[in-house]
């Protein structure tokens, strides 16, 4: 059982070069998020996806870009990267089957550094 | 949207001892309360949740007592082990209520110490 699965884990690059964050998950959830941490301010949400080819904004958006053609995977991309992305970022999945939440289940982390 | 406090950011306890974290938060529309534990380098795991119609929940060493009324939830670990240092996560969701697809809101997290 793999569920949820990040690449890279680690990344260094350059302020203005494109970063892309992959996200997989083996379970078929609907719901799939991304989020960064920050000391400081815990976890912050980016953006969401309630399905394939829907997504949203969440609290944080400004600076990246989401798609999810696919339910199992859902990339996570800054297109001009920025010192202040430097962050470690973690995606998460939850089942959306109820009306109630139901436990969303964390990815290992990518940890980005921007030069 | 929903605001969540948590307290305190730090704390350090005596292997054995009991350890409390508190959090409150802003919206009477959440329903579900998740706590989560992250070890160093890991992503954050589920420890225990409890939802707005349950007050206590307990697991082996572990338990959450929510108080709907005063809105906080809190995190109780007893008999403290050194495996138990990690930082903790409180959460506050409204599920799919009011179109906020079970998005949660986080404290801003407890780093936790058990001294053996």
């Amino acid at each position: 059982d793999a569920g949820i699965t990040q690449s890279p884990r680690y990344k260094i690059t350059e302020t203005g070069r494109q970063v892309t964050l992959m996200c997989h998950q083996t379970w078929s959830h609907s719901y799939m998020f991304w989020y960064r941490q920050d000391l400081g301010h815990g976890l912050r949400l980016i953006y969401y996806s309630a399905a394939a080819d829907i997504t949203d904004k969440g609290e944080v958006p400004d600076g990246y870009v989401v798609s999810r053609s696919k339910t199992e995977n859902f990339p996570l991309t800054l297109e001009s990267a920025t010192r202040s992305q430097t962050s470690v970022y973690f995606c998460a999945s939850n089942k959306g089957t109820s009306f109630f939440t139901d436990t969303q289940y964390f990815g290992p982390g990518t940890r980005l550094t921007v030069l | 949207g929903e605001n969540v406090e948590q307290h305190p950011s730090t704390l350090s306890v005596q292997e054995g001892d009991s350890a409390v974290i508190k959090c409150t938060y802003s919206d009477s529309a959440s329903n579900y309360f998740p706590w989560y534990k992250q070890e160093l380098g890991k992503g954050p795991q589920l420890i225990i949740d409890i939802r707005s119609n349950v007050g206590e929940k307990k697991d082996q060493r572990i338990a959450v007592t929510l108080n709907k009324t005063a809105k906080h939830f809190s995190l109780h670990i007893t008999e403290t082990q050194p495996e138990d240092s990690a930082v903790y996560f409180c959460a506050a969701s409204r599920g799919l209520s009011g179109g906020s697809n079970y998005k949660l809101t986080f404290g801003k997290g407890t780093l936790l110490t058990v001294n053996p």
